[in-house]
């Protein structure tokens, strides 16, 4: 799986954007770019995932660049309660393999009032 | 929504005895995966068990490590012999398969003494 590159800690004010940069720069072209968050000590919550194309959910947005080497995760309105490590992840997705995840040390995101 | 349960969420054993923690994942779910964190440090995976067999395990996933899925819902982490380092949260995650995301429980805080 390709190596990704984060921030280490990052912060943002509470209702603004929060942008979280990633490289991927040796991603390959089967390769996904996958986003997680840690809230204090919790388990892993999924964020979002992409392979090319830009994508939104209720959660977030992932913004890939066209050669794939970088990502952005987008959380709209920041609250307090996004204050968490957040990991980019990138992995082969399909039938075959159990494609665990490598978790690096992600970005500390810190939301303030 | 699904969720995977794991259960005690705190366990305390002494070292050089067995703990065993458990996991119920999401149903239709195929893939299961242990994983745990040393405190401060990365989410580190151990192993992933697909079709009743172990498909991918770590260097850290030794002879004192074994993880059985004994009837069709519950998937275990068996840790025969504790030692002090040992001591870490452990995360049990399952996914449907193909791109679908991993999902993680909250996790067992794992204490030897």
């Amino acid at each position: 799986d390709a190596k990704t590159t984060q921030p280490p800690s990052m912060d943002c004010a509470e209702g603004r954007a929060a942008n979280l940069p990633c490289n991927h720069s040796t991603i390959s072209g089967n390769e996904y770019v996958y986003w997680y968050r840690q809230i204090h000590s919790q388990g892993p919550q999924y964020i979002i995932h992409g392979l090319k194309n830009n994508e939104t959910n209720e959660m977030a947005s992932l913004i890939i660049t066209e050669d794939r080497k970088s990502s952005t995760l987008i959380l709209p309105h920041a609250t307090l309660r996004d204050t968490a490590v957040y990991y980019c992840i990138v992995r082969v997705a399909g039938i075959q393999g159990a494609q665990k995840l490598v978790f690096g040390q992600g970005t500390r995101l810190t939301i303030n009032p | 929504e699904p969720e995977v349960t794991q259960t005690p969420s705190h366990q305390v054993t002494q070292m050089g005895q067995e703990v065993i923690l458990r996991c119920v994942p999401i149903s239709n779910h195929l893939y299961f995966y242990w994983y745990r964190q040393i405190l401060g440090q990365k989410v580190e995976f151990l192993v992933s068990f697909y079709n009743n067999e172990i498909s991918e395990k770590s260097e850290i996933f030794d002879d004192q490590f074994s993880v059985e899925r004994p009837d069709g819902s519950n998937f275990t982490l068996k840790i025969r012999s504790t030692k002090l380092e040992d001591s870490a949260m452990y995360f049990c995650a399952s996914r449907q398969g193909g791109y679908a995301e991993a999902f993680f429980g909250q996790g067992t805080r794992l204490t030897v003494v």
